[in-house]
């Protein structure tokens, strides 16, 4: 079973670059059928995709964070980050790394890490 | 606001059958994008619950189902149980905004 874990500053101070990495156990991300992605919640916005890449390079980001996002894959390391720039205290929330299944079906996410929180203060 | 719409909650007491509403548009439920299915326990992860308007992943027990038509679709939970208190989002796709969507969530309160 995949298991996923997020990692990364709990902390950033606007407009610095937001940057978190997912550790992907039990499965590689280079295996086909499967993208790889991450969520964002926030009390006042909810849930939010944000994009997803996949295990050849294909990316889908939201198109209202298109232009400060970046998600790529590090598979010397199973991994795959996030980086988002010129940070504000909107993109405030509890991050998840996430297995996207983009088979038959419309994208769902089927596998998620336990999330990480990330505070854009100075 | 959220582009698919949920009530924000429901309720009902162990053993019952509750449905939960989600609401979309022309553009995606009813343009036949799929409907999934998370539940979230407070202070977890959400967790796919159904995938494919009517999939259950393995594990999730089959008191759990999923339903679609037109521009709507539901979740139903019968014999309800103290475990299922929690939050519940749809999830699908919009082909005019070209996103993912999610639901505002439903908090399901177990009486």
């Amino acid at each position: 079973q995949v298991q996923l874990q997020e990692s990364g500053p709990g902390l950033v101070k606007p407009p610095e670059t937001l940057s978190l990495k997912c550790t992907v156990s039990g499965g590689s991300i280079s295996s086909g059928g499967y993208s790889w992605g991450w969520i964002r919640q926030s009390p006042g916005e909810g849930l939010e995709s944000i994009g997803y890449i996949s295990s050849s390079t294909v990316t889908y980001y939201h198109p209202s964070l298109k232009s400060r996002v970046a998600i790529s894959l590090d598979r010397s390391k199973n991994q795959f980050s996030l980086k988002l720039t010129s940070s504000t205290a909107a993109d405030t929330a509890m991050y998840y790394c996430v297995r996207v299944d983009v088979g038959p079906y419309t994208p769902h996410f089927d596998s998620w890490g336990r999330g990480t929180p990330v505070t854009v203060s100075s | 606001q959220s582009v698919l719409t949920q009530p924000p909650s429901v309720s009902g007491p162990p053993g019952q059958r509750v449905t939960i509403s989600c609401t979309g548009s022309s553009s995606n439920i009813g343009a036949y994008a799929d409907v999934h299915w998370y539940q979230q326990i407070p202070g977890t992860a959400p967790k796919l619950l159904i995938f494919g308007n009517n999939n259950r992943p393995s594990g999730v027990p089959d008191r759990f189902s999923g339903s679609k038509s037109g521009t709507s679709a539901s979740l139903a939970i019968t014999g309800l149980q103290a475990e299922d208190e929690a939050y519940y989002y749809c999830q699908s796709y919009d082909y005019s905004l070209n996103v993912v969507i999610f639901g505002g969530g439903t908090k399901l309160t177990v009486l």
